[in-house]
């Protein structure tokens, strides 16, 4: 597709329950980057894939949270148990090359999930 | 210990005027600065700077980047209702994770 899309666009969920998030880089970009927004905050960075692997996970805030890439474009977020304090707006970024290979690394996000937890 | 931080948080002018927006960072391995823009849920991407002095320019909307004093502004002029958004200030940090400002909220109003 021309841009990165997910789905899907509002999640609302009770505590508690299982959530999936999808995104769906541009075609071509081999990184892939997940991020969460609070209101009022700049997006917090969660993960990154280059290509089918996790290159770093280090923003996972817990061990609810997991994240695949199994193909090396289309990626899930995964989050068990959820909890009130998950809900925020998911988003999903693509970049062609990983960062590091300058001019190549600019971040193209996605329209984003808002998920919420009753 | 904000590495990023946007002035001021919010502002608000009237079409036509011009602003500035300010960001200042702190940085171990800096790669680049970038600008976005987020109206809704996703931030666009405005600009990417690297080097100190050189003025990015797209249409009303220039920024430049001092890494002396490790600062960067992001003007604006004759603004319009359209730019009315929250515009983000973005380390790139030589790694994996961009870090963001919490942005400043410009409403544009006619």
């Amino acid at each position: 597709g021309a841009g990165v899309s997910q789905t899907p666009s509002n999640k609302v969920t009770e505590k508690g329950k299982y959530v999936e998030l999808r995104c769906d880089p541009i075609s071509g970009h081999t990184a892939l980057y997940w991020y969460r927004q609070s209101l009022g905050q700049g997006p917090e960075f969660l993960i990154y894939f280059q290509g089918t692997g996790a290159a770093d996970d280090s923003g996972l805030p817990n061990d609810r949270f997991f994240a695949v890439r199994p193909e090396g474009s289309v990626s899930t977020l995964k989050i068990q148990r959820t909890e009130r304090g998950d809900s925020a707006v998911y988003l999903c970024a693509s970049s062609l090359r990983a960062p590091g290979l300058a001019g190549e690394d600019t971040q193209y996000f996605g329209p984003g999930t808002r998920l919420t937890v009753l | 210990e904000d590495k990023v931080v946007q002035s001021p948080l919010s502002l608000v002018v009237h079409e036509g005027d011009t602003v500035t927006l300010n960001c200042s960072y702190e940085v171990t391995n800096f790669r680049s600065l970038l600008w976005y823009k987020q109206e809704k849920k996703a931030p666009t991407f405005l600009f990417m700077l690297t080097s100190s002095g050189i003025e990015k320019k797209s249409g009303r909307l220039s920024s430049i980047l001092d890494k002396k004093e490790l600062f960067s502004i992001l003007n604006i002029t004759a603004t319009q209702t359209g730019d009315s958004a929250v515009y983000l200030c973005v380390l790139n940090q030589a790694g994996t994770a961009l870090i963001f400002g919490k942005g400043t909220t410009l409403s544009v109003s006619s």
